[in-house]
């Protein structure tokens, strides 16, 4: 079964550096995603991606993050300057279509230090 | 702002037994509704998935039961098993034909613990 795949699995950094979290979606789908989950609450969207621009954001997807489809196959997620408060699992999803099914990756492990 | 939240934090239920996870939901325009689980350490797994127009739709040992009316969500498994344990989450989607069609809003999660 096709599934999306991230990297790195764990990533340790240095508050300020950057980051970059790297994710390939399933080969047939269209729409890409990512979303965060912080140790205990809930996953939490920030931002969709359609036709190589970005659709939706959320609040918290500001200056500090963007994203990526660099070729046919990756879907990154930059962090310029990493803050404490970024740590968190973050999360690839993609869909073949609009509205519908989300599958998700199996998640980077950010921690900033 | 609206979101989707769920009633039990935690639910332990014996193996063979079934569950019933619930989940409400404030935003009427929602037209779209999914069931995830997601063990430790993972991504969050679909499990089964229903569109405002159906009240009902039922997969390999679970159902996901829809009332408008009272805008609730019920994700029922049937014989459930020790590798069912795992957090639930519903998450809702304002649909295709809506700008925000893509987001979806999670729910904070309930946890199965199914003792052996």
């Amino acid at each position: 079964e096709p599934e999306v795949t991230q990297t790195p699995s764990h990533q340790v950094t240095q508050m300020g550096q950057e980051v970059i979290l790297r994710c390939v979606p399933i080969s047939n789908h269209l729409y890409f995603y990512w979303y965060r989950q912080i140790l205990g609450q809930k996953v939490e969207f920030l931002v969709s991606f359609y036709n190589n621009e970005i659709s939706e954001k959320s609040e918290i997807f500001d200056d500090q993050f963007s994203v990526e489809r660099p070729d046919g196959s990756n879907f990154t997620l930059k962090i310029r300057s990493t803050k404490l408060e970024d740590s968190a699992m973050y999360f690839c999803a993609s869909t073949e279509i609009l509205g519908g099914s989300a599958y998700f990756g199996p998640g980077t492990r950010l921690l900033v230090l | 702002g609206e979101s989707v939240g769920l009633h039990l934090p935690t639910l332990s239920v014996q193996e063979g037994d079934n569950s019933i996870i619930n989940c409400a939901y404030s935003n009427s325009a929602s037209d779209y509704f999914i069931w995830y689980k997601q063990e430790s350490g993972k991504g969050p797994q679909f499990i089964i998935d229903i569109r405002s127009n159906m009240d009902k739709r039922q997969g390999q040992r679970v159902t996901v039961l829809l009332n408008k009316t009272v805008k609730h969500l019920s994700l029922q498994i049937a014989a459930t098993q020790p590798g069912d344990s795992a957090v639930y989450f519903c998450a809702e989607n304002l649909g295709p034909d809506n700008n925000a069609g893509n987001m979806l809003t999670f729910g904070g999660g309930t946890r199965l613990m199914v003792k052996p």
